[in-house]
């Protein structure tokens, strides 16, 4: 499967808390995104990492790649109760000779963070 | 500034029905992609523009469904006798070349 798998499937946290979010996926890639959904509203693009990177920030959110392990992290620091959402990675891949930028998504890690 | 609008929210259709779903893209935003999104699970591929040429059409799930983006900006998603299986969010984005994608509030089909 070109589908990435994140982990956990649910995180329940405290605000001030950290939160971190895994995905994991058996492909090549292009790039790797982050992506957040709250309830009932549209996805909002967080974080792109290039596949020849290693670690991205901005601001409260730090995003890691090691495309040896095929792996990324979203570490969420200082986590607010407004960040209470759905998050998914995305694989752009070049699968099927595609290379416009097409999206693979995860299943999603349902964070709630408690006041 | 304006992002991403999709029309209609929310779409009641009963089983065998035709609907047509819209999506405005960011202007000059050369791609745009359709995603469906089942409950509980992430969004899944449907189909690609460039432009006006549409070029992956890879996720489609049956010939009932038909997208088109005849000038290279507002598209359209059809689905045709619409069946219960088809009840899901459908959303729309749209890029730059190889960029971040930039997603529609979605429209929420439920078929009764």
């Amino acid at each position: 499967s070109q589908q990435g798998e994140e982990d956990p499937q649910a995180l329940s946290i405290q605000e001030g808390e950290n939160a971190t979010m895994n995905c994991s996926y058996k492909t090549s890639i292009n790039n790797l995104q982050w992506y957040r959904q709250n309830s009932g509203r549209g996805l909002v693009h967080l974080i792109l990492i290039r596949s020849n990177e290693r670690e991205k920030h901005s601001g409260r959110l730090r995003v890691t790649l090691d495309t040896s392990k095929k792996s990324s992290s979203l570490l969420i620091t200082a986590s607010r109760a407004a960040d209470t959402a759905s998050y998914f990675c995305a694989l752009s891949t070049n699968a099927g000779g595609t290379s416009y930028g097409k999206l693979t998504f995860g299943q999603g890690t349902i964070l709630t963070v408690h006041p | 500034g304006a992002g991403v609008s999709q029309s209609p929210r929310y779409k009641v259709a009963k089983r065998g029905q035709d609907v047509a779903l819209r999506c405005d893209p960011i202007s000059g935003h050369v791609s745009l992609f359709w995603y469906q999104q089942a409950l509980g699970q992430g969004p899944e591929f449907l189909t690609y523009f460039q432009n006006e040429a549409q070029l992956d059409k890879s996720g489609l799930p049956s010939d009932r469904f038909f997208a088109e983006r005849p000038e290279g900006s507002v598209s359209t998603l059809k689905i045709q006798r619409t069946q219960q299986e088809d009840s899901a969010v459908y959303l729309c984005a749209s890029s730059l070349l190889m960029s971040e994608q930039y997603f529609g509030p979605g429209t929420r089909l439920t078929v009764t």
